[in-house]
């Protein structure tokens, strides 16, 4: 199964506010996680990753929060655009056999005009 | 930045023939490449690991006669589904890894429907 998840599959968004995503991740050995953008029928789009010897990692617009203590990462979109609506998920390397990425749920993220 | 090419972007077929999805990495070498499925408002789950010049690695519960995998060369790894069924229908999305990298690099999706 997946372990990697999300608290809240959907949220809803003023424009101009900022967003916070959650994720609950299982897995206490892994050691880098991502967080993708996903716009309806697209591939997933790299927005920002973070080492688990980080616990805060900057981007334009964009910063994702990790807390090992708990398992949880977070992004947090300032100044929340209209073309930020997507689906949002955070996701982990595993190894088995090989290093891959394990998805969490997704969070569908609306903006609200 | 890192390319990925998926091939086709949608594709109807009828129940009982094979469809291809080809995925290339156009500028750089993919040592790896992955396929995913992602049913709709789900999550992308993971079918199949591809090594360039070796047998795929499929997850558990991964028909590898169903889904033929070929990762011939450093560019282009190919997904065949076999004997394609209705329940077959769904979206495909491929990605790609640099050797030495844990950047992996997305392909914009083969959505598959089977009548």
């Amino acid at each position: 199964g997946e372990s990697v998840g999300l608290h809240l599959p959907t949220l809803s968004v003023q424009e101009g506010d900022n967003s916070i995503i959650n994720c609950a991740y299982s897995n206490s050995a892994s050691d880098y996680f991502i967080w993708y953008k996903q716009e309806s029928g697209k591939g997933p789009q790299f927005i920002i990753d973070i080492r688990s010897n980080m616990d805060k990692r900057q981007g334009q617009r964009v910063t994702v929060l990790l807390n090992k203590t708990v398992k949880h990462l977070s992004l947090q979109i300032a100044a929340t655009q209209p073309g930020d609506s997507a689906v949002y998920f955070c996701a982990e390397i595993v190894y088995s056999n090989d290093y891959k990425l394990s998805f969490g749920a997704g969070t569908t993220v609306t903006v609200r005009a | 930045g890192a390319v990925v090419s998926q091939h086709p972007s949608r594709v109807i077929c009828k129940s009982g023939t094979s469809v291809k999805i080809e995925c290339r990495s156009l500028d750089f070498q993919a040592t790896t490449m992955f396929w995913y499925r992602q049913f709709p408002k789900k999550s992308l789950m993971l079918m199949a690991t591809s090594n360039e010049g070796s047998k795929a690695t499929y997850e558990q519960g991964v028909e590898k006669d169903k889904f033929l995998i070929n990762h011939a060369s450093l560019t282009l790894s190919t997904l065949t589904v076999t004997s394609a069924h209705p329940e077959d229908s769904s979206f495909y999305i491929c990605s790609a890894r640099e050797q030495g990298d844990y950047g992996y690099t997305f392909g914009s999706g083969t959505r598959l429907t089977v009548v």
